[in-house]
């Protein structure tokens, strides 16, 4: 079963700790995406990286950054966590082009204390 | 913000009734994806309809897209007590970028 994996479901952080969100798709995807999702807001794409060492700015890029040395690991990193961080962290991945679906993984709800 | 609305925000009906979301977007599309979260998980791909399409069909699912007034339904038909979820319309506003609205939230009571 083709899958998106994220390294934690749950995670809990101190105020300016530097966080790592890890995503890993199995499907050999080229593009990969990290949303964030809060009530009444939706989903907002905060990076995504269409190829391996490429990243692109979503909407919401401040505070984070992200690496992709591999094809199938996406990683998302806030570098000083702060408690407007705390939010369900969605990885996603598609195919190259614009008539694919997103895959998603579980999602990471990160609570920032 | 090129964000999305659905409409209703949240719709309770009764199983066996049919369910119906609606979708606004504002820029020019691709195509418009519809998906399902399911409480605290991530979300299901449901179903794509490309800009050149009218109406497509899966299963209980029938999707309609109107790009001159740029909206887009969704209707579940015969619904269950498996259909709660919230429900999503997306849009490929860019390159290999989807613009997600704020989302449906269905109950559907036994």
């Amino acid at each position: 079963d083709v899958k998106v994996t994220q390294s934690s479901r749950y995670l809990v952080k101190r105020t300016g700790e530097k966080v790592f969100l890890e995503c890993v798709q199995d499907m050999d995807h080229e593009n990969m995406f990290w949303y964030r999702q809060d009530p009444g807001l939706g989903l907002r794409l905060i990076y995504f990286s269409y190829d391996v060492k490429m990243k692109e700015k979503g909407d919401i890029p401040e505070g984070y950054s992200v690496s992709r040395e591999k094809k199938e690991r996406f990683s998302l990193i806030l570098e000083s966590a702060s408690t407007n961080q705390t939010s369900m962290y969605l990885c996603a991945s598609s195919r190259q082009g614009t008539l694919w679906g997103y895959t998603f993984g579980s999602g990471t709800r990160l609570t920032v204390v | 913000s090129q964000q999305g609305e659905e409409d209703p925000q949240a719709l309770s009906i009764q199983e066996g009734e049919n369910a119906t979301m609606n979708c606004s977007y504002k820029t020019s599309i691709n195509n418009l994806q519809w998906y399902r979260q399911n409480s605290g998980r991530g979300l299901v791909h449901l179903i794509l309809i490309r800009s050149n399409e009218r109406e497509k069909h899966s299963g209980r699912l029938r999707v309609t897209l109107d790009t001159s007034k740029k909206s887009s339904s969704l209707l579940i038909t015969a619904s269950r007590a498996a259909d709660t979820a919230s429900y999503f319309c997306a849009n490929s506003g860019g390159y290999n970028k989807l613009i997600f609205g704020a989302g449906t939230r269905l109950a559907v009571h036994p």
